[in-house]
């Protein structure tokens, strides 16, 4: 089944403890992205991908880091995760061309309390 | 750059009442639009998208959005809304130029059906 799996899906944590939330597709999508989920705010981009070893800032990456060493995987890392990063994290895939470009495969998300 | 606007934050429609969503975008091409649908404590699903060609398009489960370049607007629609519609629906946004790819969401409206 094509899809884009993240862990943890819940995870409660304490301000400076750092965390990697995983993510992996099995589709051969070269673009990869991590939105965070606010309400009232939508989805808001933290980091994209374009393809392996390309990464590049969203709207909201302060905070946050990212790497793309394998095309599947696309890791998100909170070095010193603070209060403000309590939020809802998903993770998405697409491909950059041809049929299906655009149209991200979402995962099921992550939520994240960090205390 | 580009954006979106849901100006609703919360519907309430009664079951089998017909249902319009506002969205409105701002793009300086021809944008790829999207409506999807997050259902509470799930990820986000595609309802239907807009590259080109027809401006009313057809998505799953009896929604479909009429593509309006004068407005700006790419409402979502369905004649009869049934109690499994109660959920956060999101519109978005891409661009693919110069090799960067993005897709902004807009804040969400959601989306109460009574009986």
């Amino acid at each position: 089944e094509a899809q884009v799996t993240q862990n943890p899906r819940y995870l409660i944590t304490v301000t400076g403890k750092k965390l990697t939330v995983t993510c992996s597709q099995n589709m051969n999508h070269e673009y990869m992205s991590w939105y965070r989920q606010d309400p009232g705010l939508g989805l808001r981009q933290i980091y994209y991908s374009m393809n392996v070893e390309v990464t590049d800032k969203g709207d909201v990456p302060e905070g946050y880091k990212v790497s793309r060493k394998e095309k599947r995987n696309f890791p998100l890392i909170l070095e010193s995760p603070s209060p403000n990063q309590t939020s809802l994290y998903f993770c998405a895939s697409t491909r950059t061309g041809g049929s299906g470009a655009n149209v991200l495969t979402f995962g099921a998300g992550s939520r994240l309390t960090v205390l | 750059a580009q954006s979106v606007t849901q100006p609703d934050i919360h519907i309430t429609v009664s079951e089998g009442a017909s249902l319009e969503l506002r969205c409105n975008y701002s793009y300086g091409a021809t944008p790829y639009l999207f409506w999807y649908v997050q259902s509470p404590g799930q990820g986000l699903q595609l309802l239907l998208k807009y590259f080109s060609g027809d401006t009313l398009v057809q998505g799953i489960k009896g929604f479909e959005a009429e593509f309006k370049r004068s407005q700006s607007s790419f409402n979502l629609r369905k004649p009869s809304v049934h109690w499994s519609d109660a959920a956060e629906y999101f519109c978005a946004v891409a661009s693919n130029s110069g090799g960067y790819q993005k897709v902004t969401f807009g804040t969400g409206t959601k989306l109460q059906v009574i009986p």
